[in-house]
């Protein structure tokens, strides 16, 4: 069964641009969570989607956004990006989500911005 | 909102020691999970565990809930269990919150 695949691996951006991540979860998987990581804020809950619902929401302004399509794929969106959404990115899938299943995470999309 | 602590936040061993990492949180959860980071930043699932005790080789962890914590137990370490260990926790669907995690180096 393949994993949990994130695209791109890496991103170089400029400040004030958009940036779109995708993510593909395991087969069967209908949750899609996604996480920041930061050397100074750690692992950080961004949101979470079910069945192209979102289901929760972390603490995060609304320049970061989200989408499940009908094949539980995912896609995040940062708008107006600033210097200190340089982060690991990272993506999650489970069967039921986060708080009833065991999360199987991505490797990751590096987003440096500049 | 709920507070998630890890300790200790550092430990080296030497090779074939045994640790144990200890995970507090501040109020009631309906899971917790464990996880490794290896040092390329791949994280992996170790345990899925919202109480009791489960076994998997060497690893295994120890959640009680009641008092509000977890551990995990490694044995006989290897240098590819370097890394760092998270500990994360759903609070009934109001959020979920990964500890600050243990960096782990095992020497050989």
């Amino acid at each position: 069964k393949a994993g949990v695949t994130q695209t791109p691996r890496y991103l170089i951006k400029t400040r004030g641009q958009q940036v779109t991540l995708s993510c593909s979860p395991i087969s069967g998987h209908r949750s899609v969570s996604w996480y920041q990581q930061t050397p100074g804020q750690g692992l950080q809950f961004l949101f979470e989607y079910f069945s192209e619902t979102q289901r929760n929401k972390g603490n995060f302004p609304g320049r970061f956004s989200g989408r499940q399509f009908s094949n539980s794929r995912s896609e995040m969106n940062v708008s107006t990006l600033e210097l200190g959404d340089s982060a690991l990115y990272l993506c999650a899938s489970s069967l039921a989500g986060h708080g009833y299943s065991p999360l199987h995470f991505g490797n990751g999309t590096r987003l440096t911005v500049t | 909102g709920i507070q998630v602590e890890q300790s200790p936040p550092d430990l080296i061993l030497q090779e074939g020691a045994n640790s144990t990492l200890r995970c507090n949180f501040s109020d009631s959860v309906n899971n917790l999970q464990w996880f490794h980071q290896n040092p390329w930043g791949q994280l992996i699932n170790l345990f899925y565990i919202p109480s009791g005790t489960k076994q998997n080789g060497r690893l295994s962890a120890t959640t009680v809930a009641t008092e509000r914590y977890s551990l995990l137990y490694i044995s006989s370490s290897q240098t590819t269990d370097s890394g760092v260990y998270f500990c994360a926790v759903d609070n009934y669907g109001q959020n979920f919150v990964f500890g600050p995690g243990t960096r782990l180096s095992v020497l050989p």
